[in-house]
């Protein structure tokens, strides 16, 4: 059974700090996705990470992927209030049809002036 | 293009009512899926679908049923309503042919409160 693991579930950070969340997973697969989700909306894609070393930069957001290692993490750098949010990473077990993710339990963001 | 939507918003329910949950998509994709999210436990798989009359099982199906007769649709029904079925329910859409980086798009959600 595939697991996803985030952690940490919290974080509690000031602005212009920089923090990584990491996502480890049990078994083999080489396309991996974050997710933001702000309060009482639905899921935004930020990041699809298809293949061993994979990176990905948008804004203060930094995603990577070492499949080796099961492990993806996304770098946050110097964060501003507007990050604030809940993150998810989710791994495909559709065989790269992405049909089928196993999410994480989410790490909720929150950016303090 | 409205891309992935629901119906309704929000609902409440008895214990032992049936309903169901409305989805639809008009970006012509080939899959799609339900989620439920409860508090601390991420997103959870209910049932997918990879085309116009096949279905199959998630993570967590119990209590649940689903058919997909078009493309367009995707409908969630609740055979009879429990409490541990309170929660927000997502629909998601992907396509098959978008290449590799394929991005599994969400609905707005579902909040449903069985009683």
């Amino acid at each position: 059974e595939l697991k996803v693991e985030q952690n940490p579930l919290f974080l509690s950070m000031q602005e212009g700090k920089n923090y990584t969340i990491y996502c480890n997973y049990s078994t083999t697969s080489d396309r991996l996705y974050w997710y933001r989700q702000d309060p009482g909306k639905s899921l935004e894609s930020l990041f699809v990470l298809l293949s061993n070393g994979a990176v990905k930069q948008e804004g203060r957001l930094m995603a990577s992927l070492d499949t080796k290692a099961r492990l993806s993490t996304l770098h946050i750098t110097a964060a501003v209030h507007d990050l604030s949010a809940t993150y998810f990473c989710a791994v495909d077990r559709s065989g790269g049809s992405n049909y089928k993710l196993t999410f994480g339990k989410g790490t909720l963001l929150t950016v303090n002036p | 293009n409205a891309g992935v939507t629901q119906t309704p918003k929000f609902q409440v329910l008895k214990t032992g009512q049936s309903m169901t949950l409305q989805c639809a998509q008009d970006m012509n994709h080939e899959y799609m899926s339900w989620y439920r999210q409860d508090p601390g436990m991420g997103l959870r798989l209910i049932h997918y679908s990879v085309g116009a009359g096949i279905t199959d099982q998630g993570e967590v199906p119990n209590g649940y049923n689903v058919s997909r007769s078009t493309t367009e649709d995707f409908p969630l029904r609740l055979l009879s309503a429990a409490p541990s079925q309170t929660s927000v329910y997502f629909c998601a859409s992907s396509s098959r042919t978008s290449g590799r980086a394929r991005v599994m798009f969400f609905g707005p959600g579902t909040r449903l409160t069985v009683l």
